[in-house]
This record gives C-alpha cells, structure tokens and sequence, in this order.
C-alpha cells in the first residue's frame, strides 16, 4: 500500500522558534497533501489543502502566515509552524492523495507530536 | 458544511462480546467514508474505506455498513479482543468525527 512518512515524529522547542514537519509519500505521487491538527482528546481539525506547485488553501481560523505550508514537489509537502507558541503545542498529521481533493483515498503519515515550552 | 458525529463517546465492553459504533453526518452527498483506528498518542490506522456506491465493507472481524440517505454508518466489531481498544474514528472526506473510545476488558 502506499506510505507516507513524517519527520519529524516528535519535535520539542522552546516559544518563539519556529519548527519545520516534513510530509513525504514514499511510493507514489501526491497530487495533493493535506495538514491535520489533533490536540489532546479531540479528533482530527483539517488545517490547510495544498496542491503540488500552488499555493496552500488553509480552512477558517488557520493563521497562513503563522502555519507555512510548502508542496514543492509531488513527494514532499512541508509545514513551518512560526514563532511558535505553547497552545501550538499539537500532534501534526499529514496525509497524501493522487487526486485533487478530499474525495480521493488519503494515505495518512504517523504524525508529529509537537510540544513547545 | 459536513458534520459527523460518532455515538458513544465511550465504550466499555468485556471481551468476547460483538459491538456497534455508530457515524452520523449531515451532508448526505458524500463520495466515500473511512473508519479509522488510532492507539493513544499514535497515527491513524485505516480499517475500512466505503464508497459512495457501496453499502459495506468487510475485514476480518470488522463489519462497515453506510447508509447515505439516512446519513449513517455503523462499524461492527465482532468477538472483541483486549487489542481491540483504541480510539475508532470516522471520516467523511476530509471532515472527522470526534471518536469513540473502546476498552474491551479481558
């Protein structure tokens, strides 16, 4: 099946630096990424779509500015969380999709669990 | 926009026993819905995917069953062993329920 890996899997700093996850589909192409938002005891909170070569569609409330998401390439999507701040404090999943929107089978990552002090 | 909501919350079972958890969601034009599982602090899991055009998917001990008219899934967990707790989620496109935690207790 295909796999998509993230790094990295835990990731601690200290408030005010600004972090990079990286999202990577292993085997396939990934036309599209999507960032996923999980905090403690609450299920998943789509963050932002991004497509290969343009600009990332964040959801409502998301800071683009704040979460700056890449998709260079049909492999790696990034996102730089910036001047991060305790209530960023968040487990990140990514996942990967062939198609160009959500209604295509995503292949998620194993997270990145992210504590800032 | 697409809600989903997943009854019980929680849910404690002795082992052995079958048992339903239910997805509900607002927007019945839907193109698929996916049952995942995820062990505390860990990644997703995917258990079963369903199309829009099927009714049920099945794997081992694991039963999915959508009904889109009436917004429902329903996952069916079969003979439930102790491995079997975890959190199980349920996703419509890119829209997740909040999770049903399951305990089976030996």
């Amino acid at each position: 099946g295909a796999v998509v890996s993230q790094h990295p899997s835990w990731v601690i700093c200290k408030s005010g630096t600004s972090v990079k996850i990286e999202c990577r589909s292993l085997d396939f192409q990934a036309t599209t990424m999507f960032w996923y938002r999980q905090f403690p005891k609450q299920s998943l909170m789509l963050m932002a779509t991004s497509n290969e070569g343009s600009k990332a569609t964040y959801e409502q409330g998301v800071e683009k500015d704040k979460f700056l998401i890449n998709h260079a390439s049909l492999t790696l999507s990034t996102l730089t969380v910036t001047s991060a701040h305790p209530e960023d404090s968040s487990f990140y999943i990514c996942s990967a999709s062939w198609g160009t929107s959500g209604t295509d089978t995503q292949y998620f990552g194993p997270g990145t669990r992210l504590t800032v002090l | 926009k697409q809600e989903v909501t997943q009854i019980p919350a929680a849910l404690s079972v002795p082992e052995g026993e079958n048992l339903v958890l239910n997805c509900s969601f607002t927007d019945s034009a839907i193109y698929n819905l996916q049952w995942f599982r995820q062990d505390p602090g860990k990644g997703l899991t995917s258990l079963l995917l369903i199309q829009s055009s099927q009714r049920e998917q099945t794997s081992g001990r694991l039963n999915a069953s959508l009904d889109k008219s009436s917004g429902r899934s329903t996952l069916y967990i079969a003979a439930s062993q102790p491995g079997d707790s975890a959190t199980y989620l349920c996703a419509v496109e890119l829209t997740f329920g909040e999770g049903t935690q399951l305990t089976v207790n030996p």
